[in-house]
């Protein structure tokens, strides 16, 4: 049981560079999230899907871009990264956006920016 | 925005011994209160959803109370071992799906 897969797991940037991280999950749901963890702030929303074509701003949205192209899969862009992203960035899932669905997580992306 | 806090931040205790931490968060609009279980370097893991008011939900050695009148659910770990080392976090439905506390870390000593 895949559930909830991000790729890369490790990645080390320079200042200015773009990448996607790829979150794919396997399980049908509706709902994908895209979440950063640094020290001392818990996981922060950056943003999430309610479906299939459908994005929207969490709570610290700046400097990312997501789409939502197939329901399996949620991307998380960098268009020019700052050292301020260096994070552990985890994705998740729900069968729907209704609070008493817990959220399923991938294993994370620590990502470095130089 | 909406503040979830969990209390304490930290706990070192010794392997038997039985803890408990809180989670405190809005009273109003209660819709649902989630726990999750995060080991380093692992994912975290949802542990319970809570809805009723005087709801206590159990797996094994963790059980968890909620009391929605005064905003605040308790996990307990009973008879705490090794295994049980990870930090424990509670999120609650805002305005976005979930809104995370920072979570309580227990170290469990052998």
């Amino acid at each position: 049981n895949a559930g909830v897969t991000q790729t890369p797991k490790f990645r080390v940037l320079k200042t200015g560079q773009s990448m996607t991280l790829l979150c794919a999950q396997d399980m049908n749901h509706e709902y994908m999230y895209w979440y950063r963890q640094d020290p001392g702030m818990g996981l922060r929303l950056i943003h999430y899907s309610v479906g299939e074509g459908t994005t929207a701003k969490g709570e610290v949205p700046d400097g990312y871009n997501v789409s939502r192209l197939k329901k399996q899969n949620f991307l998380l862009g960098l268009e020019s990264a700052a050292p301020s992203q260096t994070s552990v960035y985890f994705c998740a899932s729900s069968y729907s956006g209704i609070g008493n669905q817990p959220q399923h997580f991938g294993d994370g992306t620590r990502l470095s920016i130089l | 925005i909406l503040n979830v806090e969990q209390s304490p931040q930290s706990l070192h205790v010794q392997e038997g011994d039985s803890t408990n931490f809180t989670c405190s968060f809005p009273s109003s609009n209660f819709y649902a209160l989630h726990w999750y279980r995060w080991e380093t370097a692992k994912s975290p893991e949802a542990l319970f959803v809570m809805t009723l008011n005087g709801d206590e939900k159990k797996k094994g050695r963790i059980s968890a109370t909620l009391n929605t009148k005064e905003g605040y659910s308790y996990l307990y770990i009973k008879g705490s071992q090794p295994e049980d080392s990870a930090t424990y976090l509670c999120a609650f439905p805002g305005n976005t799906p979930l809104v995370f506390g920072k979570g309580t870390r227990l170290s469990v000593i052998a």
